[in-house]
């Protein structure tokens, strides 16, 4: 099994640009999420999603969308980057509380380094 | 609402040092705690958890006691190692399981 994984692994855009960041899962897990990571202020939820078809915002969710349309990837887009936006971007899936009780463990992919200049 | 904080980095050690990182939460209901740790370059894995009052979650030489008592969960390990240089999270899952809440993360880096 790949576990999660993210496409692509580095991208620089320039202000104004858009892109969207893939993240897939072969654990057949009903939650995903997206975060991002800057120094000083650990991991930010974006937005996430509870079941294909679904997505729920998070802490940050301003200037980003995303879609779940499959249950095994989630997609988060960028219409428009800003500066604001260069972080690094991190997908993870779990399963249900339901499915696993509440030792629902979160499983991380690689990361993508984003840069907007 | 939910929290965690964890103290502050970075951290450096010698090799075999004692190492204790503090996270205390705030929580509504019982929720489960864990601690991921992240190598460079890498994505976050879970080190260890624990889903109830007084659990002790262990791993890689590392332990943490879930202590509701004062709503902490500390991260300890009698005698680090160079290969224990990472950034370490506390984490909290709440009662409805579908959302995560992180510490800011914690930098180690252990000396020979």
């Amino acid at each position: 099994n790949a576990g999660v994984t993210q496409t692509p692994k580095f991208r620089v855009l320039k202000t104004g640009q858009s892109m969207t960041l893939l993240c897939a899962q072969d654990m057949n897990h009903e939650y995903m999420y997206w975060y991002r990571q800057d120094p000083g202020m650990g991991l930010r939820l974006i937005h996430y999603s509870v079941g294909e078809g679904t997505t729920a915002k998070g802490e940050v969710p301003d200037g980003y969308n995303v879609s779940r349309l499959k249950k095994q990837n989630f997609l988060l887009g960028l219409e428009s980057a800003a500066p604001s936006q260069t972080s690094v971007y991190f997908c993870a899936s779990s399963s249900s509380a339901r499915a696993s009780g509440r030792d629902n463990e979160q499983f991380f992919g690689p990361g993508t380094r984003l840069t907007v200049l | 609402g939910n929290s965690v904080t964890q103290m502050e980095g970075p951290v450096t050690l010698s090799e075999e040092a004692f190492l204790t990182i503090n996270c205390t939460y705030t929580a509504t209901g019982y929720p489960s705690l864990f601690w991921y740790v992240q190598y460079p370059g890498e994505g976050l894995q879970l080190l260890l958890k624990a889903t109830k009052a007084d659990d002790k979650g262990s791993n890689k030489g590392f332990e943490a006691t879930y202590r509701k008592e004062t709503t902490s969960f500390h991260l300890e390990k009698g005698s680090v190692q160079v290969s224990d240089s990472a950034v370490y999270f506390c984490a909290l899952s709440g009662d409805t399981g579908n959302q995560f809440y992180f510490g800011t993360g914690t930098s180690l880096t252990v000396i020979p």
